[in-house]
């Protein structure tokens, strides 16, 4: 039972290429949610998703694209990326009031 | 945005120590959790808190919340270096469980 993954752990990207994260649970939760972490500021909603097929906008969405193909994965795109999206990103599932969280990935754009 | 204030903001102390750190809202919490996030890694869930006046403890750790539901406290007795690492209070939000999240107190605890 791994619980929550998220691959890579690290990346760095140049100003305007794209790539995605992939995060992966395996407990069977309906509920999936992308946060970034940024000094001072606590985590931040990105992008939340609450069962396969679905997605919807959180708090700092501009800039990401989500997909949920499968229960099980959640993937984060970012199409071009910017400087101001360097940050540290995680992953979590929940099930009820309980948020299970990945060990993130760090990304440097420069 | 419903924010979240933690305080304090750095938090530094020896082992053995007494420590409180505050989570303080303007509006009233439908429910507050508290996580424990360590270097390198996803923040990890500590309690929920539910009802006003609600006390629960964890080991070391003791968590009060206020009778209002617009603030919760979390205290360390006998701070160990083993506690070292930010604290987050974060509230779910119904009906998608989604977490607003407060800036978090970063504790460093010396031997």
């Amino acid at each position: 039972n791994a619980g929550v993954t998220q691959t890579p752990k690290f990346r760095v990207l140049k100003t305007g290429q794209s790539m995605t994260l992939l995060c992966a649970q395996d407990m069977n939760h309906e509920y999936m949610y992308w946060y970034r972490q940024d000094p001072g500021m606590g985590l931040r909603l990105i992008h939340y998703s609450v069962g396969e097929g679905t997605t919807a906008k959180g708090e700092v969405p501009d800039g990401y694209n989500v997909s949920r193909l499968k229960k099980q994965n959640f993937l984060l795109g970012l199409e071009s990326a910017a400087p101001s999206q360097t940050s540290v990103y995680f992953c979590a599932s929940s099930y009820g009031l309980a948020a299970f969280f990945g060990p993130g990935t760090r990304l440097t754009v420069l | 945005t419903q924010l979240l204030e933690q305080s304090p903001q750095f938090l530094s102390i020896q082992e053995g120590e007494n420590l409180t750190v505050y989570c303080n809202s303007s509006s009233v919490f439908s429910s507050l959790q508290w996580y424990r996030q360590e270097p390198g890694e996803g923040p990890v869930l500590l309690v929920t808190v539910v009802t006003g006046g609600e006390v629960k403890k964890l080991k070391r750790l003791t968590f009060q919340f206020g009778d209002a539901r617009k603030d919760s406290s979390l205290h360390i007795t006998a701070a160990q270096p083993g506690d070292t690492g930010l604290y987050l209070c974060a509230e779910p939000r119904n009906p998608t469980d989604k977490l607003i999240f407060g800036t978090g107190t970063r504790l460093q605890v010396f031997p």
